[in-house]
């Protein structure tokens, strides 16, 4: 596709349910990343993929979120029992390798609403 | 940890004024500086990415600059239009960090007709 594409673009569910929420990024492109954007702030890190592998999920708030990427493309963020404060924009960026050299292409988001 | 700081929070001025937007970064050891665009409830947009070993990118009415050694960068907008309203975010990729873009709060601008 000519940008990275995010599925839903939004979601509401209840509290203590599972989301998933789906990134499809720039054909060829072997780095994807997940942020995270509260209203009003910048985005904020989650994770970062080279390839298949999680190279650094640091930014991972806790054992909640789980983010796959089985085949080197599409990437899915996972995130179960929801709170309220998970309530935010979650973006996705692809870049051609790592982010060193390469500019990060981001994605329209996926606004999670958790009631 | 690491920081990025961009002032003033937000900003309004008539059309056809050149203008700057600030960013500041608290180590001078990064890879390179990325500065975006936001419009409301969209994702972003990249406009400018400058690499460590650079001083300054330009397109076409934009102009970035980056002082590692100070931490500073500035996105220069000449000539503002209307469609120029936005957010602008400046992001960071800084050294010890490996990949992950640490992002400002952003500028909010808002150009008047």
């Amino acid at each position: 596709g000519a940008g990275v594409s995010q599925t839903p673009s939004n979601k509401v569910t209840e509290k203590g349910k599972y989301v998933e929420l789906r990134c499809d990024p720039i054909s060829g492109h072997t780095a994807l990343y997940w942020y995270r954007q509260s209203l009003g702030q910048g985005p904020e890190f989650l994770i970062y993929f080279q390839g298949t592998g999680a190279a650094d999920d640091s930014g991972l708030p806790n054992d909640r979120f789980f983010a796959v990427r089985p085949e080197g493309s599409v990437s899915t963020l996972k995130i179960q029992r929801t709170e309220r404060g998970d309530s935010a924009v979650y973006l996705c960026a692809s870049s051609p390798e790592g982010a060193r050299y390469n500019e990060q292409f981001f994605g329209p988001g996926t606004r999670l609403t958790v009631l | 940890k690491q920081e990025v700081t961009q002032i003033p929070a937000a900003l309004s001025v008539p059309e056809g004024e050149n203008l700057v937007l600030n960013c500041s970064f608290t180590d001078s050891a990064i890879y390179n500086l990325q500065w975006f665009r936001q419009d409301p409830g969209k994702g972003l947009t990249s406009l400018l990415l400058i690499q460590s070993s650079q001083r300054e990118q330009t397109s076409g009415r934009l102009n970035a600059s980056l002082d590692k050694s100070s931490g500073r960068s500035t996105l220069y907008i000449a000539a503002s239009q209307p469609g120029d309203s936005a957010t602008y975010l400046c992001a960071v990729l800084f050294m010890e960090y490996g990949n992950k873009l640490v992002f400002g709060a952003g500028t909010i601008l808002r150009v008047k007709s």
